[in-house]
């Protein structure tokens, strides 16, 4: 069965911090997806990066950069120089082999202060 | 841009009501989900469809049921609503290959007094 953790159920941080928000997951599957996605208080999910888990090299997107590490089960995402419009509830999630259905983690909400 | 749109953002009704969330997406999507979202649990299946007029039970399909008549378009029915239905509701799509990404409307808040 696939299982994902996100440990930290809230992160508080200031404006400018850096800021790590973990992900830890369960698979028997060879071959998966994972992704993050982020919803701010206004409700709707937004898609931000999908893993291959055959591509395991980090990537970086302005000031977001993903660190996806098979060894360890994780996939997790820093936050560089955060920003007050980065609050929001972050969540990662990973698709069961053969199924559409993701399984979401319970997220993370960051809160940054200015 | 993909748009997933939810007919109502906020939305009252009383127990024992029979209530309609609508959904409809603009982007040839096969895959729909209907998603509820409570503080500490996350998001939890409801119910999903991979084509028209085809679902599947998901996680917690107990006093809903889905339709699905036309591809862009997958409907959250509410039997007889009771207060512990009271949450959020979200609706998502997505293409139909594996590892597609899922795109989410506004969400829907619905409030069972």
């Amino acid at each position: 069965a696939q299982k994902v953790t996100q440990a930290q159920t809230e992160i508080s941080v200031v404006e400018k911090e850096d800021v790590t928000l973990d992900c830890v997951y369960e698979t028997r599957d060879t071959t998966y997806y994972l992704f993050w996605y982020k919803q701010p208080p206004s409700g709707e999910l937004v898609f931000l990066i999908r893993r291959n888990s055959f591509d395991e090299q980090n990537e970086i997107s302005g000031r977001y950069s993903w660190n996806f590490q098979k060894s360890t089960s994780s996939f997790n995402f820093t936050i560089t120089a955060s920003q007050v419009v980065d609050s929001a509830v972050y969540f990662c999630a990973l698709p069961s082999g053969g199924s559409y259905i993701p399984t979401f983690g319970r997220g993370t909400s960051l809160i940054v202060h200015p | 841009d993909v748009k997933v749109t939810q007919s109502s953002r906020y939305l009252v009704k009383r127990t024992g009501e029979k209530v309609f969330l609508e959904c409809v997406q603009d982007m040839d999507h096969e895959n729909m989900f209907w998603y509820r979202q409570d503080p500490g649990l996350g998001l939890r299946l409801i119910y999903f469809s991979y084509d028209v007029k085809m679902k599947e039970k998901g996680d917690i399909p107990e006093g809903y049921s889905v339709s699905r008549e036309k591809k862009e378009r997958f409907s959250l029915i509410l039997e007889s609503a009771s207060t512990n239905q009271t949450s959020m509701y979200l609706c998502a799509s997505s293409y139909r290959p594996l590892g597609q990404p899922q795109h989410f409307g506004d969400g829907t808040r619905l409030s069972i007094l």
